[in-house]
């Protein structure tokens, strides 16, 4: 079974500055989805950023961006020029390919924005 | 992206009872999932809602303590059974649609007493 790991369980962030959220996964698939999720106190969850195993390129949406090292396999995020509206818990999730839509989660990382 | 609404928001519950949540979209969608949320945790799957079939349970999920129901493509309802104080959770609707996304409800907040 495929597990996501995220060893941060919280992180705090000053606005307007820049924080990275890492995330690290176990799979012996080669090709393969993977997710950030953000859920804030509404509960919540939407889709910040996906990437493709299959695509070397980094995804960026705006003010994220992903560093992807399938080698290592990390799949770390990125919040550059942080806002207020940022904070949340952030879960990072691993998906197979042909597997449906079904995801694993990680934990789940609490990120604290402040003034 | 897909709209989706679960109800009720939440609900305290006594023990022994049931709840069914309810999650309503506003397309056809081919794939809906309910997940759990225990309480500072991830997300874990239940089980896939099968259209015009029985749903597919995850390792740990039976139907006699989760039924759900699938009679379109744009609802399906969970039903939380014989309930414990250990049922208390998030329980998530979701829907996959287009390129691999996955869309989430608000979400039900459930406290069994």
């Amino acid at each position: 079974a495929q597990t996501v790991t995220q060893s941060q369980p919280e992180m705090s962030v000053q606005e307007a500055e820049t924080v990275t959220l890492s995330c690290t996964y176990d799979t012996s698939e080669s090709d393969y989805y993977l997710f950030w999720y953000k859920q804030p106190p509404s509960r919540q969850m939407i889709l910040v950023i996906r990437q493709e195993a299959y695509k070397q390129q980094n995804a960026t949406e705006n003010r994220f961006s992903v560093n992807f090292q399938k080698a290592a396999k990390s799949f770390s995020l990125k919040i550059s020029d942080s806002q207020l509206g940022d904070a949340a818990m952030y879960f990072c999730a691993y998906r197979r390919v042909n597997s449906g839509y079904a995801l694993n989660f990680g934990k789940g990382t609490s990120l604290l924005v402040t003034p | 992206s897909a709209v989706i609404s679960q109800k009720p928001s939440r609900d305290i519950c006594q023990r022994g009872t049931s709840l069914t949540i309810q999650c309503q979209v506003d397309s056809q969608v081919t794939m809906m999932f309910w997940y759990r949320q225990q309480p500072g945790q991830s997300l874990t799957l239940i089980a896939t809602a099968n259209q015009g079939s029985e749903a597919t349970y995850e390792s740990g999920f039976v139907i006699d303590k989760f039924p759900i129901s699938r009679p379109n493509l744009t609802f399906s309802t969970l039903t939380v059974s014989n309930m414990s104080p250990e049922d208390s959770s998030i329980y998530l609707c979701s829907v996959g649609q287009g390129t691999e996304k996955l869309f989430f409800g608000s979400g039900t907040q459930l406290s069994v007493l």
